[in-house]
């Protein structure tokens, strides 16, 4: 069974460019956060998606989008990038039913950004 | 809003001892769990145990151990005869059980270098 896949794992960009990173959920999930965790500290939420639609967003700017498949798997989208945008990018997939209250949410092994 | 203070930076421990890592936690709601995640240098956040608000008993995971003190709003990880594959950054995260969705806030994260 697998876990929650990102890709790619690591990446370079330059000041302005686009990126766009990839997550599939773990089996029998269906809700998918996204979180930036820069160097050195915890992680940050990004936002939320359930049945194709953001549910929650963290404090992050509109560079910063997102997208939920029917299959589940999502995409995390930044525009316009900067400097400070360089942090692992780390997925999370969760059930809705039940996950609530019961822990089960799990990471990926994340996408580090490097912006040039 | 919801607050995690991890206020142990780092901190070394000898092979086959025990370690408590501290966690102190802030939130006006009455339902929340408390997670332990442990993240190897390769990035990946590994769940180790989870602890629900209304949970009677402390939860055990192996060898970890999460010592829940309700009144004192902390849930200390403890971890018990130190392997070498235990040195890696753990973080302490909490969700409010919400209808809305499974948002993680996140400490600042505790460094275990555990020495032979």
């Amino acid at each position: 069974d697998a876990g929650v896949t990102q890709s790619p794992t690591h990446l370079i960009k330059t000041r302005g460019q686009q990126v766009t990173l990839r997550c599939s959920p773990k089996s029998g999930h269906d809700t998918v956060s996204w979180y930036q965790q820069a160097l050195g500290q915890g992680p940050q939420f990004i936002f939320q998606y359930y049945e194709e639609e953001e549910r929650q967003r963290g404090n992050f700017p509109d560079r910063f989008s997102g997208h939920q498949f029917p299959n589940y798997s999502s995409e995390l989208n930044v525009n316009a990038l900067l400097l400070g945008d360089s942090a692992l990018y780390l997925c999370a997939s969760s059930p809705q039913a039940g996950g609530l209250s019961t822990g089960e949410l799990f990471f990926g092994e994340g996408s580090r950004l490097t912006v040039l | 809003a919801q607050k995690i203070t991890q206020t142990q930076p780092g901190m070394f421990v000898q092979e086959k001892e025990a370690v408590t890592l501290d966690c102190t936690y802030d939130t006006s709601d009455p339902s929340y769990g408390l997670f332990w995640y442990k993240q190897p240098s390769s990035g990946e956040m590994i769940f180790l145990i989870y602890q629900g608000s209304y949970d009677q008993q402390n939860a055990t995971e192996g060898r970890y151990s999460l010592n829940f003190q309700k009144a004192r709003k902390s849930a200390n990880l403890v971890i018990s005869a130190s392997q070498l594959g235990d040195s890696a950054m753990y973080f302490c995260a909490m969700n409010v059980i919400k209808a809305a969705g499974n948002k993680l806030t996140f400490g600042g994260g505790t460094r275990v270098l555990v020495k032979p």
